[in-house]
């Protein structure tokens, strides 16, 4: 069974702080990577996708991928209220196959 | 900007009965997808669609399950005989290449009595 862990949450941090949102896989063969952000009772929405080994800043989000060590992370600077969500991370075996998610860790900023 | 649209938006149905959700993936996209979240629990992928057939699909996707392409814009999920553990919030997604990225629809609501 291929695992997509997240950290737990859920995470709170103050308006503008830095949060950071992780995120293992099990599956060596892994390809893509993505970060969804999920409002309560709405659909996935694609934050960032990253495909090879470092940073990708896009924003005020940058995203870390080192497959070495099968770990993916968010970062989201100068954090919002509006930022305030579930994140989800989603991981794909294959460029055509299924995308497979991990649980997501609950995100609250602080005005 | 071209989106995933699904109807409906929510469903209200009796066990048992057979239910059809459907879905128009962007365009111009050749990979489709079904997946379900359960409330409060994480996205589950049930089936993915190529080339007018089922390229992969999980578990979860049985006998009661089926997908179809009707026409050129339309991608369905049938449940043929609904369960309440059913009832979850069902996301239709599309991606044009194969190394791109899944948009996802609005998802329908479906709630199973």
């Amino acid at each position: 069974q291929k695992e997509v862990e997240q950290n737990s949450g859920p995470l709170s941090v103050p308006e503008g702080a830095i949060a950071s949102l992780n995120c293992t896989y099990s599956d060596r063969g892994s390809q893509s990577f993505f970060w969804y952000r999920q409002y309560s009772g709405k659909s996935p929405e694609l934050i960032m996708s990253i495909y090879s080994n470092g940073d990708k800043e896009d924003g005020r989000f940058t995203a870390q991928l080192n497959k070495a060590s099968q770990y993916v992370s968010l970062l989201i600077r100068d954090s919002q209220p509006s930022d305030s969500a579930t994140y989800l991370c989603a991981v794909k075996e294959t460029n055509a196959g299924k995308s497979t998610f991990g649980d997501g860790t609950t995100l609250t900023v602080k005005p | 900007e071209p989106e995933v649209t699904q109807t409906p938006s929510h469903q209200v149905t009796q066990m048992g009965q057979e239910v059809i959700l459907r879905c128009v993936p962007i365009s111009n996209h050749l990979y489709f997808y079904w997946y379900r979240q359960i409330l409060g629990q994480k996205v589950e992928f049930l089936v993915s669609f190529y080339n007018n057939e089922i390229s992969e699909k999980s578990e979860i996707f049985d006998d009661q399950f089926s997908v179809e392409r009707p026409d050129g814009s339309n991608f369905t999920l049938k449940i043929r005989s609904t369960k309440l553990e059913d009832s979850a919030m069902y996301f239709c997604a599309s991606n044009r290449g194969a190394e791109e990225t899944q948009y996802f629809g609005p998802g329908t609501r479906l709630l199973v009595l």
